[in-house]
């Protein structure tokens, strides 16, 4: 069984510029999730995609984007990014029952200059 | 708004001890609760979970133990190993509108395990 991969795993971009992370999610799961997590932190929700849809999204603004495709795979797009978006980015998927737990990947860590 | 919280953020610990981390949470009509072990530079491993018809759950060295009367979570791991040492989060499992669910967590708990 394939776990959640992530790339790139470190990434730096200037102000401004954008962005766009990947993610695979675990082989049979439908269900994808962005956290983003500052340094000494916990991860906070950015949005949820099931089955290519947008199903909730948490205190991010607009150039804060996603897709999900057929093949449940995802990606995190940023937008005029800003030396606060430096973080780690993280992607879980899970098999969208009630109550199962997110799996997650080790990460992409942005750093904006 | 909502919050997970942890009472200690760091907690050391002697080889072979046993680790009791804490946690508070507010959300009084959360249903499901996680706990996560995150080492440096990885992404949060999944430990064990509860749900909120339980009052305790055990796993491999293990338990979760869940107080809804003052929402109180706790992570007991049995004879502590130098490979526990990691930061270790709470997270709480709230629902939106849209018909998806997020994880709120708290800013976790480093484990520091002493030879």
């Amino acid at each position: 069984e394939t776990g959640v991969t992530q790339s790139p795993t470190h990434l730096i971009k200037t102000r401004g510029q954008q962005v766009t992370l990947r993610c695979s999610s675990q082989s049979g799961h439908n269900t994808v999730s962005w956290y983003q997590q500052a340094l000494g932190q916990g991860p906070q929700f950015i949005f949820q995609y099931y089955r290519e849809e947008e199903n909730g999204r948490g205190n991010f603004p607009p150039r804060f984007s996603g897709l999900q495709f057929p093949n449940y795979s995802s990606e995190l797009n940023v937008n005029a990014l800003e030396l606060d978006d430096s973080a780690l980015y993280l992607c879980a998927s899970s098999d969208g029952l009630i109550n199962s737990p997110l799996h997650f990947g080790n990460g992409t860590r942005l750093t904006v200059t | 708004g909502e919050n997970v919280g942890l009472h200690l953020p760091t907690l050391s610990v002697q080889e072979g001890d046993n680790s009791i981390i804490n946690c508070a949470y507010s959300n009084s009509a959360s249903d499901y609760f996680i706990w996560y072990k995150q080492e440096s530079g990885k992404g949060p491993q999944f430990i064990i979970d509860i749900r909120s018809n339980m009052d305790k759950r055990q796993g491999q060295r293990v338990t979760v133990l869940l107080n809804k009367t003052v929402k109180h979570l706790s992570l007991q791991i049995a004879a502590t190993q130098p490979g526990d040492s990691a930061v270790y989060f709470c997270a709480e499992k709230d629902e939106l509108t849209g018909g998806g669910n997020k994880l709120t967590f708290g800013t976790g708990t480093q484990l520091k395990v002493e030879l």
